[in-house]
């Protein structure tokens, strides 16, 4: 089955950019997403189709892919931006849709 | 404004079935990508399922093919995701969700003896 790789922590200090990366063999012909998820509510889409941010997300988050890699950045990072990351996006067909493993972004 | 209201906490037994609905406002179900995606305690988001409108069909994840199944009732707007066969393991939060955008606030079930 497809998966995603994320790593499982980033940790940064405020005012730094964060970077987290999502692989995927699909991801060059793939859109992937972002969410973000802060404990005990629902995810939050931050970037969807590699590179577009919804209106109402922060400009700090941008998304970026090249190749097998699609990567999530937040420049200068606050720390209202801790919380888990997920990329998300689908394999050849289409059919089936998989959620990274999340990634623990800390601002400290 | 599209809105996703969930129904209310499940406690049930290994080997009982149980049944989520979503009731959708705001828009119509009819044109919907609405899927169901689960969490368990402590754990990563998992992709269950969902419609996909462009296609017309409703998608399931290998993992839960014979044991899901996930229903629109058009003439009230409301998704229902049904999962048969639960173990301990399929304690989770369950959400529906309209993506890549808009998320239900969960719905806790819970597999106790």
């Amino acid at each position: 089955s497809y998966e995603l790789t994320q790593p499982p922590s980033v940790s940064v200090s405020p005012g730094q950019t964060a970077r987290i990366t999502c692989s995927g063999e699909y991801l060059p012909k793939k859109f992937a997403y972002w969410y973000q998820q802060k404990s005990g509510q629902a995810p939050v889409l931050v970037i969807y189709e590699d590179i577009k941010r919804p209106s109402e997300i922060p400009e700090r988050f941008s998304g970026s892919s090249s190749g097998t890699m699609a990567t999530l950045t937040i420049g200068g990072a606050q720390v209202e931006d801790e919380a888990h990351y997920y990329c998300y996006s689908t394999d050849s067909s289409g059919d089936q849709w998989v959620f990274g493993g999340g990634t623990k972004l800390t601002v400290l | 404004q599209v809105q996703l209201v969930q129904s209310g906490a499940e406690v049930k037994k290994p080997g009982a079935s149980v049944r989520v609905s979503c009731k959708v406002s705001g828009y119509s179900l009819t044109k919907l990508s609405l899927h169901w995606v689960r969490q368990a305690p402590g754990k990563g988001l998992e992709w269950m399922g969902g419609f996909d409108v462009e296609d017309g069909e409703t998608l399931y994840a290998q993992k839960f093919q014979g044991r899901v199944s996930m229903t629109n009732d058009t003439s009230s707007d409301t998704a229902y995701m049904e999962l048969s066969s639960l173990r301990f393991e399929d304690t989770a939060v369950y959400y529906c969700a309209a993506l890549p955008r808009v998320w239900g606030k969960g719905t806790t079930v819970t597999v106790s003896s």
